[in-house]
């Protein structure tokens, strides 16, 4: 198994710019999720899904698009970059089995700056 | 709202020393996890330890250890014989449990970066 994977690794968009970070993971998990990550701020939900076809905002959603057509797939939209974008992102991906939620799996980041 | 807070930023310990890093969150929810993350300078995020709520014995994982104090909502990571390795930026996260959902979100505390020094 790849586990979660996240392409491109680095990227640097000027102000207004859009673009697609990709995601997928080969697990067949159910619940997918992106995060970003600032200094000093931990990491902060963006959006998250549930299943094929169902997205829901999570703590800082402004400026992003989702959507789920596949179980493997989960892409993340900036529509028009700003500054206050440049950030490191994460996928994770996690699964349940009767009572027990499992850990999330997390992607190798893409670093994104906005200039 | 969940909120999670690691009050130490920083933290510096010798090879073959024990740290405590510490942990504490806010929920009204009875059914949660509790999570310990890792991410070194790949920035790679690698979960270290789990702890389910209902559980009250501490979770174990080679020379990492939890306090889970659930009354008091603290949850500290206790590194036995440090290595080098260990240097890292580590991360408590707390996830809430909803039945028939294949997962929620992760709130997470803002990091404590530890540094292990030979």
């Amino acid at each position: 198994n790849a586990g979660v994977t996240q392409t491109p690794k680095f990227q640097v968009l000027k102000t207004g710019q859009s673009m697609t970070l990709q995601c997928a993971q080969d697990m067949n998990h159910e619940y997918m999720s992106w995060y970003r990550q600032d200094p000093g701020m931990g990491l902060r939900l963006i959006h998250y899904s549930v299943g094929a076809g169902i997205t829901d905002q999570g703590e800082v959603p402004n400026g992003y698009n989702v959507s789920r057509s596949t179980t493997e797939d989960f892409p993340l939209r900036l529509l028009s970059a700003a500054p206050s974008q440049t950030s490191v992102y994460f996928c994770a991906s996690s699964y349940s089995s009767g009572r027990a939620v499992y850990e999330q799996y997390f992607g190798p980041g893409t670093r994104l700056t906005v200039t | 709202a969940q909120t999670v807070t690691q009050s130490q930023p920083e933290m510096s310990v010798q090879e073959a020393e024990t740290v405590t890093l510490s942990c504490t969150y806010d929920t009204s929810e009875n059914n949660y996890y509790l999570f310990w993350y890792k991410q070194p300078p790949s920035r790679q995020m690698i979960l270290v330890i789990r702890q389910e709520a209902y559980k009250q014995q501490n979770a174990t994982e080679n020379r990492f250890s939890v306090n889970f104090q659930k009354a008091a909502k603290s949850f500290s990571l206790k590194i036995s014989d440090s290595q080098l390795g260990d240097t890292a930026m580590y991360f408590c996260a707390f996830m809430k449990h909803e039945m028939d959902q294949a997962g929620t979100a992760l709130i997470f505390g803002k990091g404590t970066t530890l540094s292990v020094s030979s």
